[in-house]
């Protein structure tokens, strides 16, 4: 089993902040099948980037995904309130398909 | 619009057994994988399950293969998740996923609003 540690576990940030979150996998991510997705209290979870690098239907460009093999990342560039959430890595090229422990965006 | 509706869950003792049921809308069924994800109160996501497009493929947490079962019906625009065994480690909202594509190897791109299965005596 593939185990992806998510890195920091909370992060407290103002809006208009820069924030770039890590996700790194126990061994290599095959063909680089990470995605992530973001949830808000409530919610179900939205799919936000797909092949660690590719954003889904209507996702702003201010979301990027970045990494290869088992390092990765996914950046905000300006946060906007409605950003402020638990995000989640996924690998999904081996099973089983396992998700990070997800990151807390908070308000400071 | 892609529409999933999870039902089925409820309280049940440990020992016992449920079916969940997502009756889906909006996209062509049978073209897509789909999956179930769960979440424990307070926790993180857990995947649960996948079946292929065709429901020839399955796949299965360790946590829950043998217990539980995936299946789908292309006809009806159904998919379901038949758990037995269930223990108070299995309480969650259980999440109906739809899969990027066919096969088993994609993200969820739409998901249901959950379903709560509560597990106790």
């Amino acid at each position: 089993e593939i185990v992806l540690t998510q890195s920091p576990g909370t992060l407290s940030l103002s809006p208009g902040e820069r924030v770039t979150l890590s996700c790194r996998a126990s061994q290599s991510v095959s063909s680089n099948y990470l995605a992530w997705y973001q949830q808000t209290p409530g919610q179900a979870p939205r799919l936000l980037i797909y092949g660690a690098s590719s954003r889904a239907t209507g996702i702003p460009d201010r979301f990027s995904g970045g990494g290869s093999g088992r390092d990765f990342t996914l950046s905000i560039s300006r946060l906007e309130p409605e950003d402020f959430a638990v995000y989640y890595c996924q690998q999904y090229g081996t099973s089983p398909k396992t998700f990070g422990q997800g990151t807390r965006v908070e308000i400071k | 619009e892609v529409q999933l509706l999870e039902s089925g869950g409820g309280l049940v003792q440990p020992g016992g057994s449920l079916r969940l049921s997502c009756a889906a809308s909006g996209f062509t069924f049978s073209n897509y994988a789909m999956s179930w994800v769960r979440q424990a109160p307070g926790k993180g996501l857990e995947w649960v399950s996948t079946i292929s497009g065709s429901g020839v493929s399955t796949f299965y947490a360790d946590s829950v293969k043998g217990r539980f079962t995936i299946s789908r019906d292309n006809s009806e625009n159904t998919l379901f998740l038949q758990m037995n065994s269930l223990t108070a480690e299995d309480t969650a909202v259980y999440y109906c996923a739809k899969d990027r594509g066919s096969s088993s190897w994609y993200p969820s791109d739409y998901w249901g609003q959950g379903t709560l299965v509560t597990v106790s005596s």
